[in-house]
């Protein structure tokens, strides 16, 4: 499909175990984004790449969460000894934002977001 | 970090009526961003506002980038059932270490009594 693809869309797991999520973002984006949202709530910032840069970590909750991607391809969101508090939709977006110059020219600002991985741990 | 400050948290009106929504923050940004989120789905973007003072409508709905660059509001006019679900204002970053990264309000649950 054209969009972006979160994969698993569910996933149960016991307290104490590692998962990893997967985002296929639209192809030719280099901008990508990892959102938690728990119950009811808004969209936690986790991390943001954009391209090759440095990602911006700052919103990982903790140092069980990691996130890694590979140029502008597949992202994986690790969370290692997963804890209850975990639970919740883990969202991913990305945009052919590529810095001050797409601003400027009004363009590919817009973030596209893919349907979710609801975390469920038990 | 950015925050954004969106308002109100919730909504309760009946059909027909009009909707108004607004984010503000302390910091400037330079893109205003509104996403409508409906169960189970991710965010779905309605409308994006790229300058300061402008206005721009996508059907019933209008949305402004405020003047100080600092808000903006988005509004619903006749609202129709369909309309239920979470509404998020973002602003971009366009510069600093983290440029391009979207910053998020808290949300706006809208309820549509038919």
């Amino acid at each position: 499909g054209a969009g972006v693809s979160q994969s698993p869309s569910n996933k149960v797991t016991e307290k104490g175990k590692d998962v990893e999520l997967r985002c296929d973002p639209i192809s030719g984006h280099t901008a990508l984004y990892w959102y938690r949202q728990r119950l009811g709530q808004g969209l936690e910032f986790l991390i943001y790449f954009q391209g090759n840069s440095a990602p911006d970590k700052s919103g990982l909750p903790s140092d069980r969460f990691s996130a890694e991607r590979t140029g502008e391809s597949v992202s994986t969101l690790t969370i290692q000894r997963t804890q209850q508090e975990d639970s919740a939709v883990y969202l991913c977006a990305s945009s052919l934002y590529r810095g001050v110059w797409a601003r400027a020219k009004r363009m590919n600002t817009e973030a596209f977001f893919g349907q979710g991985t609801r975390l469920t741990v038990v | 970090g950015q925050q954004l400050n969106q308002s109100p948290q919730s909504m309760f009106i009946q059909e027909g009526e009009d909707v108004s929504m607004n984010c503000t923050s302390s910091s400037i940004f330079n893109t205003w961003l509104w996403y409508k989120q409906e169960p189970g789905e991710g965010p779905v973007l309605l409308i994006a506002l790229y300058k300061a003072g402008e206005l721009t409508s996508n059907g019933r709905l209008t949305a402004q980038f405020g003047i100080t660059r600092k808000d903006s509001f988005l509004n619903i006019s006749a609202s129709i059932p369909s309309d239920v679900g979470i509404y998020f204002c973002a602003g971009l970053n366009a510069g600093g270490t983290s440029y391009g990264k979207l910053t998020f309000g808290q949300g706006t649950i809208l309820t549509v009594h038919p």
